[in-house]
Order: structure tokens, then C-alpha cells, then sequence
């Protein structure tokens, strides 16, 4: 069975840092495009980018490109997101997710884990 | 960016009927689009992608439709476990986009 678990959301203060990781489980981690996906509350969902099996191409929505680096350890299954100068505006469910092998769509998702950003 | 306008935003329906929801985009993209349902504490699920691919396990009472601009999702004979919240996502250009979303109660 699939499963991807993000982990490292909670309360951080504006301007601070962080990494959230995603395990995960019951495939072939190293075969696959890894992307992670934010939604706030009440709107919608928004594409941050996604990185490719060897971590040679790693694509970001441009206006969120200078916040957010994406990685990934294969060895460990995990992918990651790092995060920097978060602001109120970052408070969002933050999703990782797993694509399709047809196109940047998601076959996977986790559930998501949730950052608030507020002092 | 593409902009994808999903309509309606809530939709009512009761079991057995069939709903159609419709997912608009700002410019031409093919047959770029995926599907997904939404459930309260699980992950999202996809259910379509190229427009009208079922995802594997997905139930036959789902269908999907349309090229270039205009797409609709179709749900026949409505199951209980139906009623939840439905996205459209395009893939034909970068950053992909979401429609805001559908959600469907029961009547």
C-alpha cells in the first residue's frame, strides 16, 4: 500500500525556518517524481514544485520559488520541504504527493500537515 | 497562469441521481487535466487524469469528459460515499492550477 506521511508542521514564529519531511512507503521511491502541494485556510490549492528521481531537476511555482527548496533522500524515503522568511501568509496544509507517471498530476497524497505562522 | 474556474462551487444531490461538474479553463489544455476527491481526514484521491482516464480503482460510475477548454466530471448513480468535495487540476503548463473546488451534500 502507498503511503506518504508528512511531518515537521506547528506553530512557527514570522521570519523563521522550516523543514517538513515526507516518509514514505510501500513503493518504489527512487522510481518517482515527488512534488508537494499548500493549501490555506479557506482557499485553494496551490502547487509549490516538485523534484525529479536523482534530484537533478527540481521545478517551483515562480512566486514561490525564493521560499521554498525541495530534496530528497532516497536512501530514506523521505522527501523534503525547507522553508525560509515565513510569513503569516505560509499558514497553509502542506501536502506531499506523488505523480502520476502520465504528467504533473498526483496518484499519491498524503494528509497533509498543518504550519501556522504567527507570533 | 491558467486559471481553472470550477462550477458549481456546492452542488445537492441525493443518492442513485447523477451530478455533472464542470471545470473551465483560461486557455487551451488539451486533454491536461486530473480529477480528485477530497475526504475529511484522508488523503485526496485521484480519480481521472488526461481528461478521462479512470485511475485505477476507481469506481465506473465516474466519468470524465472534455478537450481544450471545457471539462466535466460525471458521477452516475450517486453512492453515500460520494458526497465530499471534488478538483480539477490542469497539467499542461507550468505551474499546474486547481479549481477551487465542488462540494457535493446531500439533499
Amino acid at each position: 500500500e502507498v503511503k506518504l506521511v508528512e511531518s515537521g508542521g506547528g506553530l512557527v514564529q514570522p521570519g523563521r525556518s522550516l523543514k517538513l519531511s515526507c516518509a514514505a512507503s510501500g513503493f518504489s521511491f527512487n522510481d518517482y517524481w515527488m512534488g508537494w502541494v499548500r493549501q490555506a485556510p479557506g482557499k485553494g490549492l496551490e502547487w509549490i514544485g516538485e523534484i525529479n528521481q536523482d534530484s537533478s531537476t527540481i521545478n517551483y511555482t515562480p512566486s514561490l520559488k525564493d521560499k521554498f527548496t525541495i530534496s530528497r533522500d532516497n536512501a530514506q524515503n523521505t522527501l523534503y520541504l525547507q522553508m525560509s522568511k515565513l510569513g503569516s501568509e505560509d499558514t497553509a496544509i502542506y501536502y506531499c504527493a506523488r505523480f502520476g507517471w502520465w504528467g504533473n498530476y498526483f496518484d499519491y497524497w498524503g494528509q497533509g500537515v498543518m504550519v501556522t505562522v504567527s507570533s | 497562469d491558467v486559471q481553472m474556474t470550477q462550477s458549481p462551487s456546492y452542488l445537492a444531490a441525493s443518492p442513485g441521481e447523477s451530478v455533472s461538474i464542470s471545470c473551465k479553463a483560461s486557455k487551451s489544455i488539451s486533454t491536461y487535466l486530473a480529477w480528485y476527491q477530497e475526504k475529511p481526514g484522508k488523503a485526496n484521491k485521484l480519480l481521472i487524469y488526461s481528461g478521462s482516464t479512470l485511475q485505477s480503482g476507481t469506481p465506473s460510475r465516474f466519468s470524465g469528459s472534455g478537450s481544450g477548454t471545457d471539462f466535466t466530471l460525471t458521477i452516475r448513480s450517486l453512492e453515500p460515499e460520494d458526497f465530499t468535495v471534488y478538483y480539477c487540476q490542469h497539467y499542461n503548463e507550468y505551474p499546474p492550477t486547481f479549481g477551487a473546488g465542488t462540494k457535493l451534500e446531500l439533499k
